[in-house]
C-alpha cells in the first residue's frame, strides 16, 4: 500500500535554532517527491520537489534531501524564524502523477 | 486572476442538505485537483480533470459527491444530503499540466451540523 509517514508529528524549537523534519515513504512506482508548507487556514505551497535522480535540493533556508534506496527525505531548516510555524507536508507521487500520496505533515512550532 | 480562488470560505450547514463548493483555477492551468483535508490529517484526492479528457473520479468517496468543470475552468464540487463526516476543509488546486506544480486556494471549510 502506498504510504507516507512523517516524524516527528510536532516538533517546538526556539529561534534562531536549526531543525529537521523526517518523511518515509512506500510508494512504488515513485515520480518524484514534494515538500509543502501550510500556514494555518491556507492551503499548502511546494517549497521543494525532487525527482529519483536528485539527493539534494535547497529552497532559501530549507534543504531538501532525497536517499530513495531507503526510501526517506528529510526537511532541514536553518535559522529558524517565527514566519516557519505552519505544517510541512511530505508528499508522494507514482508515475500516475496526479494521484499525490499526502504525509499527515510535522506542525512546527518556532517559539522567540 | 493571481491565484487558486475558492469560495465560500467557510460554510456551515444543516446534515442533509446539499452544498456547492466553487474554485476558480489560475487562467490557462489545464489540471484541476479537489482535495480533502480533515483535522490534523493528510489531504485526500478527490477528483482530477486535465483538458477535455474524462475526469479521474476514483477518489470520490460517495456517490453523493460529484464534480465538474464547465468550458475547462471553473470547477464546482458537489455534495448531496450533507453527513456530520463529511466536516472537512476542501482544497482545490491547478497546474499548467500534470506532473507541473501545483498552487492551491485557500480552501473552503465545510461544518456539518
Amino acid at each position: 500500500k502506498n504510504q507516507v509517514e512523517q516524524s516527528p508529528q510536532s516538533l517546538i524549537i526556539l529561534e534562531g535554532k536549526n531543525c529537521t523534519l523526517q518523511c518515509n515513504y512506500t510508494v512504488s512506482p515513485f515520480s518524484n517527491l514534494r515538500w509543502y508548507k501550510q500556514d494555518t487556514g491556507r492551503g499548502p505551497v511546494s517549497l521543494t520537489i525532487m525527482t529519483f535522480s536528485e539527493n539534494t535540493k535547497s529552497n532559501g533556508r530549507y534543504t531538501a534531501t532525497l536517499d530513495a534506496d531507503t526510501k526517506q527525505s528529510s526537511l532541514h531548516i536553518t535559522a529558524s524564524q517565527l514566519s516557519d510555524s505552519a505544517s510541512y507536508i511530505c508528499v508522494v507521487s507514482a508515475n500516475s502523477n496526479y494521484q499525490l500520496i499526502w504525509g499527515a505533515g510535522t506542525k512546527l512550532i518556532i517559539k522567540p | 486572476g493571481a491565484g487558486v480562488s475558492q469560495s465560500p470560505s467557510n460554510k456551515v450547514t444543516e446534515k442533509g442538505k446539499d452544498v456547492e463548493l466553487r474554485c476558480d483555477p489560475i487562467s490557462g492551468h489545464t489540471a484541476l485537483y479537489w482535495y480533502r483535508q480533515s483535522l490534523g490529517q493528510g489531504l485526500e484526492f478527490l477528483i482530477y480533470f486535465q483538458g477535455n479528457s474524462a475526469p479521474d473520479k476514483s477518489g470520490l468517496p460517495s456517490d453523493r459527491f460529484s464534480a465538474e468543470r464547465t468550458g475547462g475552468s471553473v470547477s464546482t464540487l458537489t455534495i448531496q444530503r450533507t453527513q456530520q463526516e463529511d466536516s472537512a476543509v476542501y482544497l482545490c488546486a491547478s497546474s499548467f499540466k500534470v506532473g507541473t506544480e501545483a498552487f492551491f486556494g485557500q480552501g473552503t471549510r465545510l461544518t456539518v451540523v
